[in-house]
């Protein structure tokens, strides 16, 4: 099955800096790539992700870049602010065997953005 | 459109005790999935089901049990609950499978066993 490797697994910046967060991934069939986030006890929700017919997505301050070769791909958060404060959980599909199509998380990596 | 509906928010089991966390969508999708997440651990896919009637295990099923009767429930049964078991659960769905459209998730059953 993937196996999803997710770092850091803490981040702390301070407001208006940039942060990134970087995946790899195991399966080179893989082909969708899902960031979600999660504020303190809430629930995850999808902010962005991408497809690996294109190498990079953005919407607004969050952008995600895909490099298949290397099999990694990574979050990228500009102008920071304290609302971006949360856990980012990272995920990438099993593309075979009998979990194909299931999504596999990364570990998380808990954003803290000081003001 | 209430979405994912998840009940309860919290329980407290004691060893070997049985329960069922409930689980309801009203956006008549076909994909439903149970998850643990244990602290620092991500999500955990523990059952998930493709369509009425048809459900099959995840990445770590044992001491769980499902049931899809109809498209917008999805329960989970644990029985003789042990302290492993200590988790946040949510229930997802997604329109089509994970591989091709977002998850959706329900606000989480925090469950300590004692």
């Amino acid at each position: 099955g993937e196996n999803v490797e997710q770092h850091p697994s803490t981040l702390s910046v301070q407001e208006g800096d940039s942060a990134v967060i970087k995946c790899t991934y195991s399966d080179s069939a893989s082909n969708y790539f899902p960031w979600y986030k999660q504020e303190l006890g809430k629930r995850p929700q999808l902010i962005i992700d991408i497809r690996s017919n294109v190498g990079e997505k953005k919407d607004q301050r969050i952008a995600v870049t895909l490099n298949k070769t290397a099999k990694h791909f990574s979050l990228h958060i500009t102008e920071t602010q304290p609302e971006d404060s949360a856990v980012y959980f990272c995920a990438a599909p099993n593309a075979g065997g009998t979990s194909y199509g299931k999504l596999t998380f990364g570990q998380g990596t808990i954003l803290t953005v000081h003001p | 459109n209430a979405g994912v509906t998840q009940t309860p928010k919290f329980r407290i089991l004691k060893i070997g005790q049985s329960m069922t966390l409930q689980c309801t969508q009203d956006m008549n999708h076909n994909y439903m999935y149970w998850y643990r997440q244990d602290p620092g651990m991500g999500l955990k896919l523990i059952y998930y089901s493709v369509g009425a009637g048809i459900t099959d295990k995840g990445e770590v099923p044992n001491g769980y049990n499902v049931s899809r009767s109809t498209t917008e429930d999805f329960p989970l049964r644990l029985e003789l609950a042990a302290p492993s078991q200590t988790s946040v659960y949510f229930c997802a769905s997604s329109s089509q499978s994970s591989y091709n459209s977002p998850l959706h998730f329900g606000n989480g059953t925090r469950l300590t066993v004692t």
